[in-house]
């Protein structure tokens, strides 16, 4: 059984400083894919990251950074420098072959 | 290019009445996924199919609900009949290749049933 869990429920910061959310993982698999989902308020899910269970090449891209270690199964992701408009709630999935399986979500909200 | 596409994006019925909510996916995208999201249980994966088939339905929750493919650019999820606890956002998603590419997601249907 696949299980992710982000154990942060909600975290509110001030504008321009740092935001990393918390994801962890378990599965039997060796091949999966971890994931990144963004809720603005309008409700739509919009994807950000994706990573493979053989790359642990961690990464970054404009605001967003991630560090994946399979060693603890965890796949957290930094929002740097955060925005007002980065308040949403993230969501953390892992798939292996067809079902995407979610995180309860961390609500983020970025006081200006 | 058009992303997924759902309708209605809000639907307000009576119990017992039926609903259908409709999706279009992405042109080209081989697999459409159905989820519901609520409070309580976060977003559940209810069917998913592979070129209009029905691959894995073992998250609908019971036989009220029911979803179909005819073609490959139309899906619909019926719920008949309709309960209060049916209440929830429903999302459409669809993407390429199942497991390691993204899914992308339409706006969802709020469905509130009184």
């Amino acid at each position: 059984a696949q299980k992710v869990t982000q154990a942060q429920t909600e975290i509110s910061v001030v504008e321009k400083e740092d935001v990393t959310l918390d994801c962890v993982y378990e599965t039997r698999d060796t091949t999966y894919y971890l994931f990144w989902y963004k809720q603005p308020p309008s409700g739509e899910l919009v994807f950000l990251i994706r990573r493979n269970s053989f790359d642990e090449q961690n990464e970054i891209s404009g605001r967003y950074s991630w560090n994946f270690q399979k060693s603890t199964s965890s796949f957290n992701f930094t929002i740097t420098a955060s925005q007002v408009v980065d308040s949403a709630v993230y969501f953390c999935a892992l798939s292996n072959d067809y079902k995407l399986s979610f995180g309860a979500g961390t609500t983020v909200t970025v006081r200006a | 290019d058009a992303g997924v596409i759902q309708s209605p994006r809000h639907e307000v019925t009576e119990m017992g009445q039926e609903v259908t909510l409709r999706c279009k996916p992405i042109s080209g995208h081989d697999y459409l996924f159905w989820y519901r999201q609520t409070m309580m249980r976060g977003l559940e994966l209810l069917i998913y199919f592979n070129n209009n088939v029905p691959i894995d339905d073992s998250g609908m929750p019971e036989d009220r609900f029911s979803a179909k493919m005819p073609n490959a650019s139309f899906s619909t999820l019926k719920i008949q009949p309709s309960e209060p606890r049916d209440s929830a956002v429903y999302f459409c998603a669809s993407s390429l290749v199942v497991a390691s590419n993204e899914q992308f997601f339409g706006p969802g249907t709020r469905l509130t049933v009184l």
